[in-house]
């Protein structure tokens, strides 16, 4: 049972360049979600999406984009890297949207240079 | 604005002592309350939840107590072993009328053998 699986886990990419997180949850939970976690900021909401076909933006969703491509998975993209945007970014499911705790994955760790 | 603040940042004790970390939410409608455990390099990690209906629970070596009137809840660990050094991070979720949840800043526990 995996769980909830990131890719990559690390990545390095040049301002200006493209990238999308990809996120897969094998728990048949209806909600996922995109934090990123920086130093001093604690953990905070980029998109969510409370059941297939469904998104919603969250605290901090500028600069980014998010397909849920089907019940299990959940990608964000971003379409024009910039350095603020260098931090950790986690994906987390529930069985419904904020009624449970999160299962997050294991994490990207992004560096835009 | 809503949200969580998360006491003491940094947490030292000797193996065998208790900790306790204390948040305070200011929304009133928060009606759900995890806590997790994030080990190095890893994502956070669900370890015991409280709902606004329930004044305390406990699992083993861990409990949870919850003040609705003064708006704050704590995590207590008795007997610590170096295995609970971490972050650890509290969150206030509010899933009526509309999905919010904020997280707390963290704190970092050292338990010393």
């Amino acid at each position: 049972n995996a769980g909830v699986t990131q890719t990559p886990k690390f990545q390095v990419l040049k301002t200006g360049q493209s990238m999308t997180l990809q996120c897969a949850q094998d728990m048949n939970h209806n909600s996922m979600y995109w934090y990123r976690q920086d130093p001093g900021m604690g953990l905070r909401l980029i998109y969510y999406s409370a059941s297939e076909g469904t998104t919603d933006k969250g605290e901090v969703p500028n600069g980014y984009n998010v397909s849920r491509l089907n019940k299990r998975e959940f990608s964000l993209r971003l379409e024009s890297a910039a350095p603020s945007q260098t931090s950790v970014y986690f994906c987390a499911s529930t069985i419904s949207l904020g009624a449970d705790g999160y299962t997050f994955g294991s994490g990207t760790r992004l560096t835009v240079v | 604005g809503e949200n969580v603040e998360q006491h003491p940042s940094t947490l030292s004790v000797q193996e065998g002592d208790s900790a306790v970390i204390k948040c305070t939410y200011s929304d009133s409608a928060s009606n759900y309350f995890p806590w997790y455990k994030q080990e190095l390099g890893k994502g956070p990690q669900l370890i015991i939840d409280i709902r606004s209906n329930v004044g305390e629970k406990k699992d083993q070596r861990i409990a949870v107590t919850l003040n609705k009137t003064a708006k704050h809840f704590s995590l207590h660990i008795t007997e610590t072993q170096p295995e609970d050094s971490a972050v650890y991070f509290c969150a206030a979720i509010v899933n009526t009328g509309g999905f919010k949840t904020i997280f707390g800043a963290g704190t970092r526990l050292f338990v010393k053998a």
